[in-house]
């Protein structure tokens, strides 16, 4: 049984250009958080989000970001028009429900 | 989501001190998980904790969640270079939807 598997592991975009963030949940998952999290920072909470359902983006800036987990595939992280400021760790996780949380390896994005 | 507090934010150790970091909640909690990461990695699940006054020890890990079910704490006896990284804990579990993390506690252990 894979981990969550997160893609890229590395992410480099020019300042105005789209990011999207994969991650693959555990099988059997249906559960999916997406964090941010700057250098020596806590995991700043995004979204979380089940199966064609957005259950709660109340970290979510209003703008730019969005995210899906569709019903097939993995769950993206869209972040359009890049600034340098989104430049960070974005970590998702996955778990079933009442159980612990599984990271994956996150994706370091850097905008230049 | 719930939300908890915990300190301290950095702690800096000798190799062989004890360490111990908290997590407080204003309301009771149904549980608490603990976390670690590495510099440079991610979070790994450590323990969950469920029952009032429960205790659990992972080798020199020892885990306690509070007879009122609104602090946990974590406390490692005689720190090794490999007890170095960020320590987080998590409220509620999955059961309340959104997982809300402390900010951490950045452990630095000096050899």
């Amino acid at each position: 049984n894979a981990g969550v598997m997160q893609n890229p592991r590395h992410l480099v975009r020019r300042r105005g250009q789209e990011a999207r963030l994969r991650c693959s949940p555990m099988k059997g998952h249906s559960h999916v958080y997406w964090y941010r999290q700057l250098p020596e920072e806590g995991l700043k909470f995004m979204v979380y989000l089940q199966k064609e359902n957005i259950i709660d983006e109340s970290g979510m800036p209003k703008e730019r970001f969005s995210a899906e987990f569709p019903k097939e595939g993995p769950s993206i992280l869209r972040i359009q028009q890049v600034v340098r400021g989104d430049s960070a760790a974005y970590f998702c996780a996955s778990s079933t429900r009442n159980t612990e949380a599984f990271f994956g390896q996150g994706t370091r994005l850097t905008v230049v | 989501g719930q939300q908890v507090m915990q300190i301290p934010q950095y702690q800096h150790v000798q190799e062989g001190e004890d360490f111990t970091t908290y997590c407080n909640s204003s309301t009771t909690l149904s549980n608490i998980q603990w976390y670690k990461q590495r510099p440079g990695g991610h979070p790994v699940f450590l323990i969950q904790l469920v029952k009032s006054g429960e205790v659990k020890k992972q080798k020199r890990l020892t885990f306690q969640f509070g007879e009122a079910k609104k602090n946990s704490s974590l406390h490692i006896t005689a720190t090794q270079t490999t007890d170095v990284g960020t320590y987080f804990c998590n409220a509620g579990g999955t059961s309340y939807g959104k997982l809300t993390f402390g900010q951490g506690t950045i452990l630095t252990v000096h050899p």
